[in-house]
């Protein structure tokens, strides 16, 4: 199962892009990026997945280097509201264990 | 929106009581997983499914039990509850083939007094 490494936090003020990079050296060629979204006593949730180059939807853009030892997960213009923690994790969708690791805690200020 | 449940969301429970935390999804999901979180942790695999009569435990090891006898339901027992099992308890699920796209449960907070 390839580790992840992300920054503990990290601060930003509203309107401001957060960009979050993770590393992942010894990740396999069935492995996908995944990133999730987790508020204060709620669930983790799904936000975005890519594999290579990047990916983009609704809340985030996924950027990921030809080599995929690391991937940078964007946030566009945050508010109040994204303040969360943010879990980069790698897998081939066949482990039953996902690490998600202590993420990377985003506070926003106004 | 995923459709997935868990009952109750708060309980306070004495110690030495027995509980079953309830999960259920209604998107027919075959993998089902019980991760264990306290405060500002990471969260911790405690068990999971892959189908029905299928039950493995995690990485972090719980005196609780699970069970799958039906696709949709993965409800953890907790035979005698201690102090020590005060944590936040999220339910999650996802469909083989969706490579770790996991849809989790809004989770409950188990206090044992």
């Amino acid at each position: 199962l390839a580790k992840t490494t992300q920054p503990i936090s990290m601060d930003s003020y509203e309107g401001q892009e957060v960009n979050i990079t993770c590393s992942h050296n010894n990740i396999a060629t069935n492995d996908y990026i995944t990133w999730y979204q987790q508020f204060p006593s709620q669930g983790p949730r799904f936000i975005i997945q890519g594999y290579k180059t990047k990916v983009t939807n609704e809340v985030a853009s996924l950027f990921i280097p030809a080599d995929r030892k690391s991937s940078t997960l964007s946030l566009p213009r945050v508010s109040l509201s994204d303040t969360a923690v943010y879990y980069c994790l790698v897998g081939d969708g066949n482990d039953y264990k996902l690490s998600f690791g202590a993420g990377t805690t985003v506070t926003v200020r106004a | 929106e995923a459709d997935i449940y868990q009952t109750p969301r708060y309980l306070v429970i004495g110690t030495g009581k027995k509980i079953t935390l309830e999960c259920s999804q209604t998107m027919g999901h075959d993998k089902m997983y019980w991760y264990q979180q306290d405060p500002g942790m990471e969260l911790h695999l405690i068990h999971y499914s892959y189908g029905v009569n299928s039950t493995e435990k995690g990485d972090l090891s719980s005196e609780s039990t699970v069970s799958r006898i039906r696709t949709e339901h993965f409800p953890l027992t907790l035979e005698s509850a201690r102090p020590s099992h005060t944590s936040q308890y999220l339910c999650a699920s996802t469909q083989s083939g969706q490579r770790d796209e996991q849809y989790f449960g809004p989770g409950t907070r188990l206090t044992v007094t």
